[in-house]
């Protein structure tokens, strides 16, 4: 299995700070299409996970591009220009190059 | 505009078997185009794949659960389930069903809360 680390494990961050998040893969998430199979969403309490960014630095639609996803290979980071109070949840991200998909553990982010 | 709807039991005792359904609404069931999941999130913890169908059948499942999981599609019903067998304490979760592009997770179910116990 491909395990997902991330870090920090969380961030308190003041309004219109940025914020940056760490993902790294045990194996390389880049398919020989030249793709990155990774994925970032959102997970706001009592809501359904949230698409953020796909191939490791495609924004999904309606996603602000204040966010934005870069890396390749087993490194990965979710950037955050301008923190809003929106933004708090938590952030995984997912390999889905291979089966069985698995996520990080997740980076709590809260507005100071 | 695609819609996944969960539904079942939200209390199962332990040893019995948990049994959900996913119903989708405003889109494409059967296509080489995506694929359905089931991922769970067990209280206080992170997210965790369970299994996929594809339009042809083929099914793929995590290896923690494979022995207990079954996916299973209704293509009559525009449904696709999950059975969970012997279930204990642990697999309390809230369980969400969801569609997979050839890039993303982007259609999620609001996730419906299942508790083991007696």
């Amino acid at each position: 299995d491909i395990v997902m680390t991330q870090s920090p494990l969380s961030l308190s961050v003041t309004p219109g700070e940025p914020a940056s998040i760490s993902c790294r893969s045990s194996q390389s998430l880049l398919y020989s299409n030249g793709n990155n199979y990774l994925d970032w969403y959102l997970k706001k309490p009592g809501q359904s996970p949230q698409l953020l960014i796909y191939l490791g630095s495609s924004r999904a639609s309606g996603v602000p591009d204040r966010i934005s996803g870069s890396g390749s290979g087993t490194d990965f980071t979710l950037k955050i220009s301008r923190v809003e109070a929106e933004d708090v949840g938590v952030y995984y991200c997912m390999q889905a190059l291979q089966n069985p998909l698995t996520f990080g553990g997740g980076t709590k982010v809260e507005i100071k | 505009q695609l819609h996944l709807q969960e539904s079942g039991p939200g209390l199962v005792k332990p040893s019995e078997t948990l049994s959900l359904t996913c119903t989708v609404s405003g889109g494409s069931f059967s296509s080489s185009d995506h694929y359905w999941a089931w991922i769970r999130q067990p209280p206080g913890k992170g997210l965790e794949w369970i299994g996929s169908i594809y339009y042809d059948g083929k099914t793929y499942y995590n290896p923690s659960l494979k022995s207990r999981v079954t996916v299973s599609v209704d293509t009559s019903k525009n449904q696709f389930s999950l059975r969970v067998t012997s279930v204990t304490a642990a697999d309390t979760a809230v369980y969400y069903c969801s569609r997979r592009s050839h890039t993303s997770f982007p259609h999620w179910g609001q996730g419906t809360l299942v508790t083991v116990s007696s």
